[in-house]
Formats: structure tokens, C-alpha cells, sequence
């Protein structure tokens, strides 16, 4: 059963620290998406990568946060500073190039 | 620009029909999507209703979709407490392969 998978699942960081989030996409899918999701803002999409290339990163504040694929089965979303109001769950979908992305279990990120 | 609109909130008595509705702005959509999401998880596809159909049947789930009004629907026959859960409409971008532009959920609770 074919699933994406994140790391960590629950981080509890201080203000001012590095936190990495790393997903692991589905064998085979070629995108590669990161969205943030809390209480007041809903769903917003950070990044989308095609075979492993930035497509779209306009959602994502570039003073602080960057997202790479340094291969086809790892994606990482880093925040440096990190600050109170990143507090958020971070999810990772991969899909194919046109039809369903498919969600990983979130990254539940606590900034204090 | 793209929106999904739904709204907030729906509450139903276990075993009656539950309806949750969509409306959506990109008229080139290809692919309409029906996401669910439990307490603590990520999202998972419930089911996808391709642009050229207007009705799509999948044991207690039936997608309705009225392309002149931009109406999408999902209706949960039998509705059990299981069900409880939010509920993301979300259609694909236009040419943009399968970015997604998701609704803000409906939160949909089954009483006993």
C-alpha cells in the first residue's frame, strides 16, 4: 500500500531555531507539493515541484522558508528562523502529473 | 482568480443523507475532487468527478456536478458516525496539471 510518508510527525521547536521537515513522496510520482494548514488560513499551497524542479514557490515567504528535492524520493521544507507564527501542520502530496495528489500524515510544527 | 467556496459547517442525524456543496470559478477544470479529512490526519481522496460527467456513483457517495452554475456536490447516503470529518472540494487549475485549488472545507458532524 503505496503511501507518502513525513518526518517528523509532531516537532516542538523555540523561536529562532532550524527545523527541517522531510517527506518521502510515492515511488514513481513525479510532483511534489507542500501546504501549510491552521484554524485561520485553511490550506495554502508553499511549493509545487515537477521532476524534482521548482515550479511554483509563490506561496512560500522566501525571507525564512526554502524547499528542495535533492533526489526523486526526498523532499525537504526548511524554516530558518523559525518563528511563532510558522505554528502550523505541514503536509506533503505527490501525484502524477495530471489527476489526484495524494497526502501524507502532516507535520505537526510548534513554534514557542 | 480561482475559488472554491463551501460552506463551514453541516450536521446530520446518523442514518439520514448528508449533503455538502461546492461552488467553483475555473470553467477549463478538468478534474473535480472530493478530499476527507479526519481529526489528527491528512487529507484522503474520497472520489473525482471528470468534467464531461454530471453524476458519479460510488457505494454511499454520489457526486453531483452542474457545469452552468459551477455546483459540485457530494451526497453520503446513510451517514454514520464514521463519516464525522472536513471535507475539501477542490478542482484542478486550468493547464496547470494537477495543482489543485482546494475549497476551505466543510466540517461535517453525525449525531447519534
Amino acid at each position: 500500500d503505496a503511501r507518502v510518508t513525513q518526518t517528523p510527525r509532531h516537532k516542538v521547536t523555540e523561536m529562532g531555531q532550524e527545523v527541517t521537515m522531510r517527506c518521502q513522496p510515492i515511488l514513481g510520482h513525479n510532483t511534489v507539493f507542500w501546504y501549510r494548514q491552521t484554524m485561520m488560513q485553511g490550506l495554502e499551497l508553499l511549493a509545487y515541484f515537477r521532476n524534482r524542479a521548482p515550479l511554483d514557490d509563490s506561496g512560500m515567504p522566501k525571507d525564512r522558508f526554502s524547499a528542495e528535492m535533492p533526489d526523486a524520493t526526498l523532499a525537504t521544507l526548511k524554516i530558518q528562523p523559525s518563528e511563532p507564527r510558522d505554528s502550523a501542520v505541514y503536509f506533503c502530496a505527490s501525484g502524477l502529473e495530471v489527476g489526484e495528489q495524494y497526502f501524507g500524515p502532516g507535520t505537526r510544527l510548534t513554534v514557542t | 482568480g480561482e475559488d472554491v467556496e463551501q460552506s463551514l459547517f453541516l450536521s446530520v442525524r446518523e442514518g439520514d443523507s448528508s449533503v455538502i456543496n461546492c461552488t467553483y470559478t475555473d470553467s477549463s477544470s478538468t478534474y473535480l475532487y472530493w478530499y476527507k479529512q479526519e481529526p489528527g490526519a491528512g487529507l484522503q481522496l474520497l472520489t473525482y468527478i471528470f468534467s464531461n460527467m454530471d453524476m458519479k456513483q460510488d457505494q454511499r457517495l454520489t457526486v453531483l456536478l452542474n457545469k452552468k452554475d459551477k455546483h459540485l456536490s457530494l451526497r453520503i447516503a446513510d451517514t454514520q458516525t464514521g463519516d464525522s470529518a472536513i471535507y475539501f472540494c477542490a478542482e484542478s487549475i486550468g493547464n496547470a496539471g494537477n495543482m489543485l485549488t482546494f475549497g476551505g472545507g466543510t466540517r461535517l458532524m453525525v449525531k447519534p
